[in-house]
C-alpha cells in the first residue's frame, strides 16, 4: 500500500551546520511532496514543496531535492539556527485528484547553541 | 488573510460519548481534510471533502463521519468514543480541485477520553 518512509527520527546538529532528513515513497503515481515544520502546540506548517516535474528547490536556507527514479527526496536545511528546532513531516500526494497526503513519522531535529 | 480555524482547541470526554469538531478553512478554499495525530501512529488521513463532497476516506471505523457545508466550513463527528481516541485532529484546507496544491493546517483539537 501507499507509505512513506522518513529518517532519522531524531537529529542533533550544532548550530550553523547542516541537517538533512530523507524520505523515501511507494507510490510511483506521487506527484507532490510538501514538507511541514510542526512546533509544539502548534499545527504542521508548510516550509518547502515540491513537484515532480522538477529536481530540486530552493528557498534560502532550506531546500528540497527529488529523485523520481529512486523514488526519493531529501529536505537540506543549511546554517542552522535554534528556532529550527522542532520535528519535521514529509509528505506525498496519495490519490491523483485529492487531497489524501501520506505523512513520513516524523523527524524531531534538536539544534544546539 | 487568516489561517485555518478549529474550535475547540481542547476537549475532554468519556467513553462513549460523542463528539463534534469545527473547521474553518482559509478564505476561497473548497478543499477541507481531516487528519488524526498520534505519537504512535503518526498522521493519519481520515477523509477530504472538496465542494460538499467526500472525495476519500481513510481507513477509520465508521464512528468517524464528516460533513462539508457551502461556505466549505466542516466539522467531524465522532461517535461511541474509545480511550483510542484520544489525538490531535487537525485540519487542513487547500485551494484547488487537483491535489497538488499545499495543504494549510490548522493548529488542531486536542481531544483526550477519559
Amino acid at each position: 500500500g501507499e507509505n512513506v518512509e522518513q529518517h532519522p527520527s531524531t537529529l542533533s546538529v550544532q548550530e550553523g551546520d547542516s541537517a538533512v532528513i530523507k524520505c523515501t515513497y511507494s507510490d510511483s503515481a506521487s506527484n507532490y511532496f510538501p514538507w511541514y515544520k510542526q512546533e509544539l502546540g502548534k499545527g504542521p506548517q508548510l516550509i518547502i514543496d515540491i513537484r515532480s516535474n522538477v529536481g530540486e528547490k530552493k528557498d534560502q536556507r532550506i531546500a528540497v531535492t527529488l529523485n523520481k527514479t529512486a523514488k526519493h527526496f531529501s529536505l537540506h536545511i543549511t546554517e542552522t539556527q535554534p528556532e529550527d528546532s522542532a520535528v519535521y513531516f514529509c509528505a506525498a500526494s496519495g490519490i491523483s485528484g485529492t487531497y489524501k497526503y501520506i505523512f513520513g513519522t516524523g523527524t524531531r531535529l534538536k539544534v544546539l547553541a | 488573510k487568516a489561517g485555518v480555524t478549529q474550535t475547540p482547541r481542547y476537549l475532554i470526554k468519556t467513553r462513549g460519548q460523542q463528539v463534534t469538531l469545527s473547521c474553518s478553512p482559509i478564505s476561497g478554499h473548497r478543499s477541507v481534510s481531516w487528519y488524526q495525530q498520534t505519537p504512535g501512529q503518526g498522521l493519519q488521513f481520515l477523509f477530504e471533502y472538496f465542494s460538499e463532497t467526500q472525495r476519500n476516506k481513510g481507513n477509520f471505523p465508521g464512528r468517524f463521519s464528516g460533513r462539508q457545508f457551502s461556505n466549505s466550513r466542516s466539522e467531524m463527528n465522532v461517535s461511541t468514543l474509545e480511550l483510542g481516541d484520544s489525538a490531535l485532529y487537525l485540519c487542513a484546507s487547500a485551494s484547488g480541485a487537483g491535489g497538488n496544491q499545499p495543504q494549510h493546517f490548522g493548529d488542531g483539537t486536542r481531544l483526550s477520553i477519559l
